[in-house]
């Protein structure tokens, strides 16, 4: 596609459940991100994946979190045991080569957590 | 983490009026930078890049000071569409909490 691709655009999801959350990256951009961002709060750095080195996972609040990027192109948040606390939206980013050069936003998945 | 600070504001400015406002860094060897725009419930956009020599687009501004590491975004002639929160990042990705502005009437 011609952007960054988000999936789902809207998750409900009940306490304690585990919830997936995709990102298709720009094609062609080696650098992928996943950032949080709570209802009138700033954005919070969760990873950063560029190419095959090691992923800066440095972000990730709790061992709840993980992230995978298959192949160097899709990837997956995943949050186990959902908290309330958890709810936001989650913005994932790519960008071509990594540092220095533009980072371009998917739409976001708006989690909510009841 | 602290890579990168912001004053939230909001800056209340009048249409027509100058705004401008700063965001500091902690990395020293950070080389590029850039701010971004970002609207209510949507995702940040670019505004613009930061050249070591400054950088002008029509109305806005932005400036790098290596020396006290903080990069500068100025708006001139403030339009209420101006009115949006501005987002300053630093490599790889971290992004400041941003400086929220509304332009008034």
């Amino acid at each position: 596609g011609a952007g960054v691709s988000q999936s789902p655009s809207n998750k409900v999801t009940e306490k304690g459940k585990d919830v997936e959350l995709r990102c298709d990256p720009i094609s062609g951009h080696t650098a992928l991100y996943w950032y949080r961002q709570s209802l009138g709060q700033g954005l919070e750095f969760l990873i950063y994946f560029q190419g095959n080195s090691a992923p800066d996972k440095s972000g990730l609040p709790s061992d709840r979190f993980s992230a995978e990027r298959t192949g160097g192109s899709v990837s997956t948040l995943t949050i186990q045991r959902t908290q309330q606390e958890d709810s936001a939206v989650y913005l994932c980013a790519s960008s071509h080569r990594g540092v220095g050069n533009t980072i371009y936003f998917g739409e976001g998945s708006w989690l909510t957590v009841v | 983490r602290k890579e990168v600070e912001q004053d939230p504001g909001p800056f209340n400015v009048p249409e027509g009026a100058t705004v401008a406002f700063n965001c500091t860094y902690s990395n020293s060897a950070s080389q590029s930078f850039f701010w971004y725009r970002q609207d209510c419930r949507k995702e940040p956009k670019l505004l613009m890049s930061v050249y070591s020599s400054g950088n002008e687009d029509g109305r806005f501004t932005a400036q790098l000071n290596r020396a006290s590491q903080y990069i500068s975004l100025l708006i001139r002639d403030s339009k209420l569409s101006d009115s949006a929160t501005y987002l300053c990042v630093v490599p790889p990705g971290f992004f400041g909490k941003g400086n929220q502005v509304v332009v008034i009437p």
